[in-house]
């Protein structure tokens, strides 16, 4: 099947800038997700991106997306110690109804 | 805020048992699924269940596997003869209307521990 691949960890220092990337395999994705998973918790819709733009930003939240190679990054403008999570990056499948999801990028912000 | 909530949030069972798991989606989504997540492993998808009928599973999704929505409001998850390997955190999640960004709204999972 089908993979979504990150890297599996990630640490920085609060105040610093966070990227975590992602590589899909669907070229038909019409939406790219980050959901982001707090201890304890379910995965919790955070941005995401239609696949006609290259760009959206939210606030802290940068996402870039790059359809000829297939690469999704987050980027955490002022990372702070509550960013510190799972970040699962997904995306929609051929039939519009499942998420392909990856295995979850775990990112400790140290004080 | 409407919430999807998932009962129980652990159980553990015995080899060859059969275990269900329950989820309440919110009240006025129309589409639901089953996700699971082995320790370390990436989130797969299981099955989606759409106007009272399966619209889509993995090849997870087995003979083992069966869904239902009895009563209009929980979604449930039947395992009828849990192996080992079906230890893993279940993830109930629904989403309204087709189209649109298709966000998911996850409970909090349900850990099912087979011994």
């Amino acid at each position: 099947g089908e993979d979504v691949e990150q890297s599996l960890f990630l640490s920085v220092r609060e105040g610093d800038s966070s990227v975590i990337n992602c590589t899909y395999t669907d070229s038909s994705s019409t939406y790219l997700y980050w959901y982001k998973q707090e201890p304890g918790a379910g995965l919790q819709l955070l941005t995401y991106i239609f696949s006609n733009m290259d760009m959206k930003q939210d606030q802290r939240l940068t996402v870039l997306l790059n359809k000829k190679d297939k690469h999704l990054s987050l980027r955490i403008a002022d990372t702070q110690t509550g960013d510190s999570a799972i970040y699962f990056c997904a995306e929609l499948g051929n039939s519009g109804y499942a998420h392909n999801f990856g295995k979850g990028t775990s990112l400790l912000v140290t004080p | 805020e409407p919430e999807v909530t998932q009962t129980p949030s652990h159980q553990v069972t015995q080899m060859g048992q059969e275990v269900i798991l329950r989820c309440v989606p919110i009240s006025n989504h129309l589409y639901f699924y089953w996700y699971r997540q082995i320790l370390g492993q990436k989130v797969e998808f299981l099955v989606s269940f759409y106007n009272n009928e399966i619209s889509e599973k993995s090849e997870i999704f087995d003979d083992q596997f069966s869904v239902e929505r009895p009563d209009g409001s929980n979604f449930t998850l039947k395992i009828r003869s849990t192996k080992l390997e079906d230890s893993a955190m279940y993830f109930c999640a629904s989403r309204g209307a087709r189209g649109g960004t298709g966000e998911l709204f996850f409970g909090e999972g349900s850990r099912l521990t087979v011994l």
